[in-house]
């Protein structure tokens, strides 16, 4: 069974500064996708970036980029720039590429505070 | 277009009763999963509806059942409530293909008394 590690319960964070968040996980699959999701007080749940595992080069999207190490199984989120709306709960989650399934396995996420 | 919506948004019940909490999918989507998020255990997966069927089931006792009907919304039935099934739960939809996303909805906060 796969598992997903964030060993940071907490993190803060200077408005405008980056900060990266952890994440490792296991499996025996050699082909699967990463995920980091955003949780506002809101509850809702906000896909931030996603990355596929035969892709080498890791993804970006805008002040948010991540760190690939397949080898290594580990899967940081690295938050540039950073705002106050980017106060919330993070979570790290795995999926197989099973056809038609969006089955996630989640970590325990990490509480993000922005400090203005 | 409108996201997925569930409903009630908040519900108490007392130990030992029934909760059934709903769902909405995105219109097109025919995969609905269930989550329950319970304080500081991350979200775990708890079962996964597709085209009115039940595709899988996590880890979880029979008492959580649910089901999809035939316009795609589904329902998640807790029954025998116990307070530690006191949780988030968040729906999420997707269309049956494997490069998209799902979109999740606002949850309902259940609290067992």
């Amino acid at each position: 069974a796969q598992t997903v590690t964030q060993s940071q319960p907490e993190m803060s964070v200077q408005e405008a500064e980056t900060v990266t968040l952890s994440c490792t996980y296991d499996t025996s699959e050699s082909d699967y996708y990463l995920f980091w999701y955003k949780q506002p007080p809101s509850r809702q749940m906000i896909l931030v970036i996603r990355q596929e595992a035969y892709k080498q080069q890791n993804a970006t999207e805008n002040r948010f980029s991540v760190n690939f190490q397949k080898a290594a199984k580990s899967f940081s989120l690295k938050i540039s720039d950073s705002q106050l709306g980017d106060a919330a709960m993070y979570f790290c989650a795995y999926r197989t590429p099973e056809a038609g399934s969006y089955q996630l396995t989640f970590g325990k996420g990490t509480k993000l505070s922005v400090i203005p | 277009e409108a996201g997925v919506t569930q409903s009630p948004t908040h519900l108490i019940k007392t130990r030992g009763q029934q909760a059934t909490l709903r769902c909405s999918p995105i219109s097109g989507h025919t995969s609905v999963y269930w989550y329950q998020q319970a304080l500081g255990l991350g979200l775990q997966f708890l079962l996964w509806y597709d085209e009115g069927e039940e595709r899988n089931r996590g880890n979880f006792p029979p008492r959580f059942s649910g089901r999809q009907f035939p316009n795609y919304s589904s329902e998640l039935n807790v029954n025998a409530l116990e307070l530690e099934d006191s949780a988030l739960y968040l729906c999420a939809s997707s269309p049956r293909t494997v490069n998209t996303e799902a979109f999740f909805g606002q949850g309902t906060r259940l609290t067992v008394v």
